[in-house]
């Protein structure tokens, strides 16, 4: 079966520091990988996703960059955190298939509070 | 551009009632799907269903179930006796279909609290 990993569970981080959150997702090959911001409240907000390794698409302009270096591991960075950058951060996959099987699979998250 | 309206902020309801969370969803594709998922307190979203948009037959699965009818763009999700282990924030979910992957466009969710 299928599992999605992220680490770390939770972090605090000072405003301007460095950040570098990461995704694995073990059991399938050549997934699709998305990463979510969800922030004060309960909207997700899709920021980047990956067909495939070195594919990164972005969705919204900011102070975070993603990278997928291999096949199953997705990372989000940044090189100076910002107040705004505060948030839970989801990690999800999916499979496409011609059967059309398109649902997202979530990891449990990192909560990130910058100071 | 693709919208997803869950009407509902927050529904409080005591154990045993029935619930219906509600979905209203807009896209100009012809093959779309639409999602629900479960979001605890701990915070992992988990998948509950996927609809594909040529199948309008509703679906019941335990004291869950979802109605979709495409005539008023709604896929609303109903649970029955409702339980306290149901309480979370439900989102509904659309998907949009794009070089070879799929981004979904989620509502803003409904806070489902379930009281004895």
């Amino acid at each position: 079966s299928q599992t999605i990993h992220q680490w770390p569970a939770t972090l605090v981080q000072p405003v301007g520091s460095p950040l570098s959150l990461e995704c694995t997702v073990e059991g399938t090959s050549n997934p699709n990988l998305y990463w979510y911001r969800q922030a004060a409240g309960r909207g997700l907000q899709l920021l980047f996703y990956s067909v495939g390794i070195g594919q990164i698409s972005s969705e919204v302009p900011q102070n975070l960059s993603a990278s997928r270096p291999q096949d199953r591991q997705f990372i989000l960075s940044s090189k100076k955190l910002l107040l705004s950058d505060s948030g839970f951060y989801l990690c999800a996959w999916s499979v496409y298939r011609v059967i059309s099987s398109y649902e997202q699979y979530f990891g449990p998250g990192t909560r990130l509070t910058v100071t | 551009a693709q919208k997803v309206t869950q009407a509902q902020t927050e529904i409080s309801v005591v154990e045993k009632e029935d619930v219906t969370l509600d979905c209203v969803y807009e896209t100009r594709d012809t093959t779309y799907y639409l999602f629900w998922y479960k979001q605890p307190p701990s915070g992992e979203l988990v998948f509950l269903i996927r609809r594909n948009s040529f199948d309008e037959q509703n679906e019941i699965s335990g004291r869950y179930s979802w109605n979709f009818q495409k005539s008023t763009s709604s896929f609303n999700f109903t649970i029955t006796a409702s339980q306290v282990v149901d309480s979370a924030v439900y989102f509904c979910a659309l998907s949009e279909v794009t070089g070879g992957g799929n981004k979904l466009t989620f509502g803003t969710g409904t806070q489902l609290k379930v009281e004895l």
